[in-house]
């Protein structure tokens, strides 16, 4: 069956880095996009960056554009963002998920892992 | 920026009842409308795509309907895991999702 599973969040401090991945299974990882999603108690679901199958094309959310790089390994199945300058507000519980081919929706979501940006 | 709203942000059912949830794009979408199903400590579950189709293992008391700027999720005969919070969620474009309607036992 489909497993997502991410891993890497903690405690940071305002304006450090800090990388998320996100280990796929049960599925031909390297067929799908993929999805980065954020969830805060203030702002609700947003959506924050999208990579093609291959990793050719990426698009990210304005809030995070040009901090967050999203990046993928098909060799070993596993899925990245990369998050530089961190602020305050990007304090949320980040999911991992795929896209489907029929549309930019999450049909498969990984369990979630919280980042705290705090000093 | 398509602004996407849910009515209303909270619901209180008794089992057995129906659940009629509302969402409203702020243009038309088609039917690039996702709902989701989302539980305490969970990640969001997904109920519906293309505003009408179920998802693989989704029963058939849920049901999706609508299409440009209108659409509605039914919850027919609700059990007791149906409580939770629901989201719609368009991706006519860059994708955005509602505030979330809260269904609650009455």
């Amino acid at each position: 069956q489909v497993q997502l599973v991410e891993s890497g969040g903690g405690v940071v401090q305002p304006g450090r880095s800090l990388r998320l991945s996100c280990a796929a299974s049960g599925f031909s990882f390297s067929n799908y996009g993929m999805h980065w999603v954020r969830q805060t108690p203030g702002k609700g679901l947003e959506w924050v960056a999208i990579i093609w199958y291959d990793g050719s094309k990426k698009y990210y959310a304005d809030s995070v554009k040009g901090r967050f790089t999203i990046s993928r390994d098909n060799s070993e199945n596993t899925l990245y963002l990369q998050m530089n300058s961190l602020r305050a507000e990007d304090t949320a519980v980040y999911f991992c998920a795929r896209v489907p081919h029929g549309g930019w929706y999450a049909d498969y979501w990984g369990q979630g892992n919280l980042v705290t940006v705090s000093s | 920026e398509i602004v996407m709203t849910q009515s209303p942000a909270s619901l209180s059912v008794s089992p057995g009842e129906t659940a009629t949830l509302s969402c409203r794009a702020s243009e038309s979408v088609s039917k690039n409308l996702a709902w989701y199903q989302q539980k305490p400590g969970q990640a969001p579950r997904l109920l519906i795509s293309g505003a009408s189709t179920r998802a693989t293992g989704i029963p058939a008391r849920f049901s999706g309907s609508g299409s440009g700027t209108e659409f509605t999720l039914t919850i027919s005969s609700l059990q007791s895991e149906d409580f939770a919070v629901y989201y719609c969620q368009h991706y006519d474009g860059w994708p955005r999702f509602g505030g979330g309607t809260r269904v609650d036992i009455k």
